[in-house]
């Protein structure tokens, strides 16, 4: 079965631009939950979709926003760049239905903002 | 309003020993929970989970442990090897907190040989 797979693995923006980021589930997976992770800052959690509808989400600023496609994969769009950008974003996904299965991960996009 | 608390953000042990780590959580709602390693440059990977009706589960080297009343969980790691270093999360979720998974903020194990 393969893994959860993030495209591109790293990406290098300046200050405004906007950067969309690719997650492609596990075959049979329909929850996908996007992650931002900082030095110190742990796993901070930023939004999950699942059935292409947005079913949770963090308290992250509006110029995060996402999307799920009918085959399940997932997009994330940062606009208007900050430094403060600059993360590891990490999804995960799991098939959604029951409450007792672990989130799978992907390798994470490395975002550098300069 | 950080929900899931590892309050170590770093633990050294001599390999061969026991490591022990330790999460805290606020939620009583809270009914799973699972841990996770992550090595740099790579995602998390699932380590170990346990359900609110259990207060011990155990894989292999790896324990958790759950007391509901203290709100806490550990994780045991016996023998501790030197490929066990790395950053451990805690993670929990409920039914009732829209399934959303909390993760804590991580403690990097070093096992030193």
């Amino acid at each position: 079965k393969a893994g959860v797979t993030q495209t591109p693995r790293y990406l290098i923006k300046t200050r405004g631009q906007q950067v969309t980021l690719s997650c492609s589930p596990i075959s049979g997976h329909r929850s996908v939950s996007w992650y931002q992770q900082t030095p110190g800052q742990g796993l901070q959690f930023l939004f999950e979709y699942f059935s292409e509808t947005q079913r949770n989400k963090g308290n992250f600023p509006g110029r995060f926003s996402g999307r799920q496609f009918s085959n399940s994969r997932s997009e994330m769009n940062v606009s208007t760049l900050e430094l403060g950008d600059s993360a590891l974003y990490l999804c995960a996904t799991y098939s959604g239905v029951s409450s007792y299965n672990e989130q799978f991960f992907g390798p994470g996009t490395r975002l550098t903002v300069l | 309003d950080q929900q899931v608390k590892q309050n170590s953000p770093s633990l050294s042990v001599q390999e061969g020993r026991i490591s022990i780590l330790n999460c805290d959580y606020t939620n009583s709602m809270f009914d799973y929970f699972l841990w996770y390693k992550k090595y740099p440059a790579e995602g998390p990977t699932f380590l170990i989970s346990i359900s609110s009706i259990k207060d011990k589960n155990e894989d292999g080297r790896f324990t958790v442990f759950l007391n509901k009343s203290a709100k806490h969980l550990s994780l045991h790691i016996v023998p501790s090897q030197p490929g066990d270093s790395a950053v451990y999360f805690c993670a929990a979720r409920g039914t009732n907190t829209g399934n959303q998974f909390y993760f804590g903020t991580g403690t990097s194990l070093t096992v030193i040989p």
